[in-house]
């Protein structure tokens, strides 16, 4: 069945230390995308990526980075510099990165809970 | 900016009732608006996408509309049944978002046996 996995569901956090979260899709998806999910919020975007070896950055994508190096993968780093991580973090793709006249929603994967230790 | 609310944050209602989630947002020119479901500890499935030319969209028990003039969305389901219990959000496309979604922080709906 073609979906996104994210790994590890669970990952726990020490001071001064950069965590990587991994995100994989099988649904040959163009566009990809990082999400954090605070308690009583909406979803905001860190980084997205429409194509290859190509990624914006979202509305909070400071004390993260990403890379796109394979059009599966796109795997998010939380660095010492994010100084209040904990949080749920989603990964989504979708067919094309234009959102604007897409009758393709984004698919989702079941995210990473991220803690500090 | 856009912004986009979904009022009531929580919702519990016996189980067969009807039932209305809204959803409002700031800036009526966005060009589609989308209804997804999230279960505890899990990703977001998507329910409904409609483009801003659009009023309504169905899917089985579900049916969303769209008023752009009065920055208005209702997810309206039919016959409520315990297994609808999840946390329901609505995010908007537009364009000061460089053309990504926008979101609604979500309402959570309890159906009672």
């Amino acid at each position: 069945d073609g979906g996104i996995t994210q790994s590890p569901k669970y990952l726990f956090r020490k001071e001064g230390q950069n965590v990587t979260l991994s995100c994989e899709q099988n649904l040959n998806h163009d566009a990809m995308y990082w999400y954090r999910q605070d308690p009583g919020q909406g979803l905001r975007l860190i980084y997205y990526s429409q194509i290859v070896n190509d990624f914006q950055k979202g509305d909070i994508a400071e004390g993260y980075s990403v890379s796109r190096e394979k059009k599966e993968s796109f795997p998010l780093t939380v660095t010492s510099a994010q100084k209040n991580p904990t949080a749920f973090y989603l990964c989504a793709s979708s067919l094309t990165g234009d959102l604007k006249y897409s009758n393709q929603p984004q698919h989702f994967g079941d995210g990473t809970r991220l803690s500090i230790l | 900016k856009q912004e986009v609310t979904q009022i009531p944050a929580a919702l519990s209602v016996p189980e067969g009732e009807n039932l209305v989630l809204n959803c409002s947002f700031t800036d009526s020119a966005i060009y589609n608006l989308q209804w997804f479901r999230q279960d505890p500890g899990k990703g977001l499935t998507s329910l409904l996408l409609i483009q801003s030319s659009q009023r309504e969209q169905t899917s089985g028990r579900l049916n969303a509309s769209l008023d752009k003039s009065s920055g208005r969305s209702t997810l309206y389901i039919a016959a409520s049944q315990p297994g609808d219990s999840a946390t329901y959000l609505c995010a908007v496309c537009t364009m000061d978002s460089n053309y990504q979604l926008i979101w609604g922080a979500g309402t959570k709906l309890i159906i009672k046996p």
